[in-house]
């Protein structure tokens, strides 16, 4: 079975400044997808970025970006120029093939911003 | 009007009554499912379906049973509620064209007492 592992339950960084939550994952599949998504107090699930396996670019979504390592099976998140709204949870995911076996989630980091 | 939207938002119940959660969307996809989340635990997966014929169980199904009424309604029910099914609830679609993307609704807290 898949697993995804976040391993830092929570993260704390100044505004402005850049941070970097961890993401490991376990699969036997070549073909798969991965995501962060990101939860604020308003409980909402917003999809923050994702990353096609069979690319070696790492994706870029504006101030959000990913260091995508598939030998090592690890997916890492980079958040630059941290603002007040990103305090959140963050959840890493994947997905096998196309999809439809639906979403396995790590834990969860939990970032704090400092003003 | 949300594309995925989920009834109640809240909901109180006691130990033994039996409760349903509807799913809602307009996004016309096939796939829909339920996920779990508890605190320190992530998001887990109840079931899913990918028509009104194809339900199949996720990681967790058990004390659970699901309803696919049509394309674009997905209830779940809990038979007989007990308190550590106190979380929040989750709906999703998703579509072949997503590229692995779910579209989730905003959650159901559900409190059992």
């Amino acid at each position: 079975a898949q697993t995804v592992t976040q391993s830092q339950p929570e993260m704390s960084v100044q505004e402005a400044e850049t941070v970097t939550l961890s993401c490991t994952y376990d699969t036997s599949e070549s073909d798969y997808y991965l995501f962060w998504y990101k939860q604020p107090p308003s409980r909402q699930m917003i999809l923050v970025i994702r990353q096609e396996a069979y690319k070696q670019q790492n994706a870029t979504e504006n101030r959000f970006s990913v260091n995508f390592q598939k030998a090592a099976k690890s997916f890492s998140l980079k958040i630059s120029d941290s603002q007040l709204g990103d305090a959140a949870m963050y959840f890493c995911a994947y997905t096998a093939g196309g999809g439809a076996d639906g979403l396995t989630f790590g834990k969860g980091t939990h970032l704090i911003i400092q003003p | 009007d949300a594309d995925v939207t989920q009834t109640p938002r809240n909901r109180i119940t006691k130990t033994g009554k039996r409760i349903m959660l509807e799913c809602s969307q307009t996004k016309g996809h096939d796939r829909m499912y339920w996920y779990r989340q508890d605190p320190g635990l992530g998001l887990r997966l109840i079931y899913y379906s990918f028509d009104v014929k194809d339900i199949n169980k996720g990681e967790i199904s058990d004390g659970y049973s699901v309803s696919r009424q049509a394309q674009a309604k997905f209830s779940l029910s809990l038979e007989s509620a007990i308190p550590n099914q106190t979380a929040l609830y989750f709906c999703a679609t998703s579509d072949p064209s997503s590229r692995g993307d779910a579209f989730f609704g905003p959650g159901t807290r559900l409190t059992v007492l």
